[in-house]
């Protein structure tokens, strides 16, 4: 069955530093991979995707993450984090049975807290 | 502006009293669907629509209907609320195509008494 993981509840990490949120997945095919942040009170926002080609992908307020493909892994990174990025980040995979458009059905992870420290 | 709307944002209801969740989008995406998100189990999805007339269900459609009666809206329809269906719900739409990102709405908090 198509899963995917964050196996940090939180992380935490001074303003400044680099981040890493890590996911990792498990599908049947070549997975279409997002990232998401929600803010507190607020809806999900898309930051990213992975959907094919460079293996770094670039998202909006600085975020990347990189597909690695033998870890079946896709970290969302950020060089330099800021107390604003404080939130709530989910990981996501679509549902590659469905790619014919059956559904829109993304499987989400438990999600990740940053917590950014000033 | 893109954006998907979902209302009400709060609600708090009693057991039984039937509700409903609306939901609009104004990208005349094709697909719509109903997410609920829970700690821990991150966002379940519970009815998805490929387009007008065209629903089925997702992972946990138990308690819930929904209709989609034109393209741009997608209500959720909570017959008879129990305490179990405490969450905070979502609304998304995307266009056709798998790589096409999914849009979320802000939320809906709903509890039931």
């Amino acid at each position: 069955a198509q899963s995917v993981a964050q196996p940090e509840d939180q992380v935490n990490v001074a303003e400044g530093n680099p981040l890493t949120v890590k996911c990792t997945y498990s599908v049947s095919g070549n997975p279409y991979l997002f990232w998401y942040v929600q803010y507190p009170n607020r809806g999900l926002q898309f930051l990213l995707k992975y959907i094919t080609g460079d293996n770094l992908v670039k998202g909006s307020y600085g975020f990347e993450a990189e597909f690695n493909k033998s870890q079946t892994s896709f970290h969302l990174k950020k060089p330099s984090a800021l107390v604003s990025d404080s939130a709530l980040y989910f990981c996501a995979v679509r549902d590659p049975a469905n790619y014919g458009g059956a559904t829109n059905k993304l499987i989400f992870g438990t999600g990740t807290l940053l917590a950014v420290q000033p | 502006e893109a954006q998907v709307t979902q209302n009400p944002r709060y609600l708090i209801t009693v057991t039984g009293k039937k509700l409903t969740v609306t939901c609009s989008q104004n990208m005349n995406h094709e697909y719509m669907s109903w997410y609920r998100q829970d700690p821990g189990l991150g966002l379940r999805q519970i009815y998805y629509s490929m387009n007008v007339e065209v629903t089925d269900k997702g992972d946990v459609p138990e308690g819930y209907k929904v209709s989609r009666k034109e393209k741009r809206n997608f209500p959720l329809i909570l017959e008879s609320p129990s305490p179990n269906q405490t969450s905070l719900y979502f609304c998304a739409s995307s266009g056709q195509g798998a790589g096409n990102t999914i849009y979320f709405g802000e939320g809906s908090w709903l509890t039931v008494v």
